[in-house]
């Protein structure tokens, strides 16, 4: 069993929509919830954090958290071609624990 | 200079070969990690580093051999791999190891012949 799903796409969004990323995972004591953004041929780059059930804004950015129903999602609003790439999401178990666990990433196309 | 730095970025070895593959952050931080990153897997996570000591080891073959000689670099020692060890090393850092908030390196781009 995945510890951590996404689809992997492509999803593909028209320019200056809103995009949703969704994510669930296995393990119902995680703690801490990331989304890096990954470009083909570049290393993963943190673009959210959430550690709280409910939502967390930052600029087009929106983390959704829901630790009951084990998902966490992420909308990117006004779409931008820049946008396309792979978001990769990620979970921490208890804050004493050292691994990460990542998703095989969805593939995010905007198309103009 | 960037934050975290990989070197070398491409690397292609026989199977008998030994190399090794270097990481250095310029963050301050105090825990470091290498994941492997193979085509459609998720990002594997092989070992954790926290204040110099291993606090991860997740069941890595014994040719992949890890050194943290201190909080700002961390080495990959490669021996007798295999072909299916192809991939993308990538080394990251953190604060600590509870805040999760990685900084990753550009990777090293490693072919076994």
């Amino acid at each position: 069993q995945k510890e951590v799903e996404q689809n992997s796409g492509p999803l593909s969004v028209p320019e200056g929509a809103i995009a949703s990323l969704n994510c669930t995972y296995s393990d119902r004591g995680s703690q801490s919830f990331f989304w890096y953004r990954q470009y083909s041929g570049k290393s993963p780059e943190l673009i959210m954090f959430i550690y709280s059930n409910g939502d967390k804004e930052d600029g087009r950015f929106t983390a959704q958290l829901n630790k009951a129903s084990q998902y966490v999602s992420l909308l990117i609003r006004d779409s931008q071609p820049s946008d396309s790439a792979t978001y990769l999401c990620a979970v921490k178990g208890d804050s004493s624990a050292s691994k990460i666990i990542f998703g095989s990433g969805t593939r995010l196309s905007i198309r103009p | 200079e960037t934050g975290v730095t990989q070197t070398p970025r491409h690397l292609v070895m026989g199977m008998t070969n030994k190399k090794s593959l270097k990481c250095e952050q310029h963050l301050g931080h105090n825990a470091m990690y290498w994941y492997k990153q193979s085509a459609k897997k998720p990002l594997e996570l092989m070992f954790v580093y926290n204040f110099k000591e291993q606090t991860e080891n997740n069941s890595v073959p014994s040719r992949f051999s890890p050194e943290c000689p201190n909080s700002s670099h961390l080495f990959l020692h490669l021996h007798t791999l295999q072909p299916e060890d192809s991939a993308l090393y990538l080394c990251a850092s953190s604060q600590r190891t509870d805040t999760g908030e990685l900084f990753f390196g550009e990777g090293s781009r490693l072919t076994v012949l």
